[in-house]
């Protein structure tokens, strides 16, 4: 099984700055197909989880361009440019190279 | 648009059985892999089980091995829980796999809740 881990679980962040979620995998998250099937989500308070960033870096339909991502291999990371209210919650990574499984979980706060 | 409605969650006792649905629609729902995923009151989320596009694979956690049996039909992605335990209490959600995009992770339905106890 591939472990996900998450650094940090809590992040409190400042209206307008810039937040960056690490995650890293117990195992290298290329597929044979030499694609790297690494995704980011998000989960609002009694919301369900919603798509962020999928294949590492590419955006989910409709999400700001303020989430990116990046890494590879096994270090991946989620930046969000100047945090918004909209975007405290639960941030997720999930790996879908072999089964599934996802991160701890980092929750992210407003100072 | 893609949507998922998941139902059939309830309240059920430890060793009792559930049927779980999930209906697709937006979309060609036989083309693509599914999974369910849960998440007990207060915590992550973890995967639980992979049915392929075909329904001739399965995959399961180890943690609901040999009790619970993922299946499909034409629209429905199922999932059939048996000897349930208090710590099978979580919200299910259906998850669609998307290879020839390698979109993985999303969109979600709302889920559906299943607590366990006596």
């Amino acid at each position: 099984e591939i472990v996900m881990t998450q650094t940090p679980l809590s992040l409190p962040v400042t209206l307008g700055q810039p937040a960056s979620i690490s995650c890293r995998s117990s195992k290298s998250l290329v597929y044979y197909d030499g694609k790297t099937y690494l995704s980011w989500l998000h989960q609002r308070p009694g919301q369900p989880p919603r798509l962020l960033i999928y294949k590492i870096s590419d955006r989910f339909s409709g999400v700001p361009d303020r989430f990116s991502g990046s890494g590879a291999g096994t270090d991946f990371t989620l930046n969000i440019s100047r945090v918004e209210a909209d975007d405290v919650g639960i941030y997720y990574c999930m790996q879908a190279t072999q089964l599934r499984t996802f991160g701890q979980g980092t929750r992210l706060e407003i100072k | 648009e893609v949507q998922f409605v998941e139902s059939g969650g309830g309240l059920v006792q430890p060793g009792g059985s559930l049927r779980l649905s999930c209906a697709a629609s937006g979309f060609v729902f036989s083309k693509y892999e599914m999974n369910w995923v849960r998440q007990a009151p207060g915590k992550g989320l973890e995967w639980v089980a992979y049915i392929s596009a075909s329904g001739r694979v399965t995959y399961y956690a180890d943690s609901v091995k040999g009790r619970f049996t993922i299946s499909r039909d034409e629209n429905s992605l199922h999932l059939d829980m048996n000897s349930l335990r208090v710590e099978d209490t979580a919200v299910y959600y259906c998850m669609r796999d998307d290879y020839d995009s390698g979109c993985f992770g999303g969109p979600w339905g709302q889920g559906t809740l299943v607590t366990v106890s006596s």
